[in-house]
């Protein structure tokens, strides 16, 4: 089976950085995504990771070490529109269906 | 607007009543999916469709029922539900079930309350 885990709250303040860390454990490690979702409302893509190293977009940018298990969604210059939780999931090629395993989300809370 | 809809957004359902849920997809994918979103637990995955078959199922009890009539219709069906059954339902599209890279659009769920 697959663990994920993730911080289940972070409090930034509008203008800063915060950084979302995200462990897994897996036997069939086949890409990393994380998802935003606002409050009653669907989770949205934000970035994949597959190959080691950092993706950047926008503000928005992801690190992935597949030896260590280890990713982190980096948010800069902070929005109070960003506040919502973020979910890291992990692909497990040994899974059917292109199935996804979530962690439980981190909510993060910008403050002005 | 992520081209997957979901209706009805809410429904509040006793346990001896059936009812359905549906999700429509309007991005031309192939392989959907039903997720449960409970309170402080991560998003489940409950069942793969992938052209209409379906791929997984991940031993969910047979009060709920999945239907695929098309690669762009999806519905759950609902009966002698628990009030534990009481969650956020929230059905997925992607371009495949295969490719790595697959990104999942999902829809903005169903509240469901079960008294």
């Amino acid at each position: 089976g697959q663990n994920i885990d993730q911080p289940t709250e972070m409090t930034a303040t509008e203008g800063a950085i915060v950084q979302i860390n995200c462990t897994y454990q897996t036997s069939g490690f086949n890409g990393l995504f994380w998802y935003q979702q606002h409050a009653g409302e669907a989770p949205t893509f934000l970035s994949y990771n597959v190959l080691d190293g950092l993706e950047e977009k926008g503000r928005f940018s992801s690190f992935l070490s597949r030896s260590k298990g280890y990713s982190y969604l980096l948010l800069k210059e902070l929005q109070m529109k960003d506040s919502a939780s973020y979910l890291c999931a992990v692909r497990d090629r040994k899974a059917a269906g292109n199935k996804l395993t979530f962690g439980g989300g981190t909510r993060v809370l910008v403050k002005p | 607007e992520t081209g997957v809809t979901q209706t009805p957004r809410h429904l509040v359902m006793g346990m001896t009543n059936k009812k359905s849920l549906k999700c429509e997809q309007h991005l031309g994918h192939n392989a959907m999916y039903w997720y449960k979103q409970s309170a402080k637990k991560p998003l489940e995955l409950m069942f793969v469709y992938s052209l209409e078959e379906r791929v997984e199922n991940n031993s969910v009890p047979s009060r709920f029922s999945p239907e695929c009539p098309n690669s762009s219709h999806l519905f759950l069906h609902l009966h002698t539900l628990q009030p534990e059954d009481s969650a956020l339902y929230l059905c997925a599209s992607s371009q495949s079930e295969r490719t790595s890279y697959n990104e999942q659009f999902f829809g903005p769920g169903t509240r469901l309350t079960v008294l």
